[in-house]
């Protein structure tokens, strides 16, 4: 079956620069969404279309994709950026979602 | 604004069907496709499938052969039929619009069910 890879955690200072990775075997080929989970809540979509975001979304978020790696990136990291972030994937008329990588503004 | 809820038992017995209904308010029900995913607690999401108006759906090929989907047009809600539960079903069951290949953009607040006798 169709996996793709997150890392566990990132740690980032306030202000500062955040970027999370996906990694999946045929994610050149795949339009890449990213979503955002804060504790207790319903996931937000923050990334569509591998670099597309919804309105609303606040510009420090931008996402990007080399072959088969696709990144999230906050930058100027706020606290309230704190949370689960998920990366997503279509493949073989399946959704796919990463493992999630929590990340921490300290 | 769409606007998604998800209803349904909390609680459901080992073997028998997990039933949940989304009502959907702000967004066209006949046009759009719907989607369930999935968390079970402290976990990742995990999608289950989407359904369209005309009953087109496509499921996890993970829960293939134990799910259904359906769209009720004239009441705005889509549905959620899981045959056989288990333990391993206990999650929080969310519902979203989107679907083939379109992003999930708009999500319900989710709905715990726990299998349990």
């Amino acid at each position: 079956s169709y996996e793709l890879t997150q890392p566990p955690s990132v740690s980032v200072s306030p202000g500062q620069t955040a970027t999370v990775t996906c990694s999946g075997e045929n994610l050149g080929n795949s339009y890449v969404c990213w979503y955002q989970q804060r504790p207790g809540q319903s996931p937000v979509l923050v990334i569509y279309q591998d670099s597309k975001r919804p309105s609303g979304i606040p510009e420090r978020f931008s996402g990007s994709k080399s072959g088969n790696t696709a990144s999230l990136t906050i930058r100027g990291t706020q606290l309230v950026d704190e949370a689960d972030y998920y990366c997503q994937a279509w493949d073989s008329s399946t959704y796919v979602f990463g493992p999630g990588t929590k990340v921490s503004v300290l | 604004q769409v606007h998604l809820e998800e209803s349904g038992p909390g609680l459901v017995k080992p073997s028998e069907t997990l039933s949940l209904t989304c009502s959907v308010s702000g967004g066209s029900i006949s046009t759009d496709y719907w989607s369930w995913v999935r968390q079970p607690p402290g976990k990742a999401l995990e999608w289950i499938g989407f359904v369209y108006s005309t009953g087109l759906a496509d499921y996890s090929p993970f829960l293939k052969s134990r799910v259904s989907m359906s769209v009720d047009v004239s009441k705005h809600e889509f549905s959620l039929h899981l045959l056989s539960v288990t333990a391993a079903d206990t999650a929080v069951y969310y519902c979203a619009r989107g679907g083939l290949s379109a992003p999930l953009d708009h999500w319900g607040q989710g709905a715990l069910v726990t299998v349990s006798s």
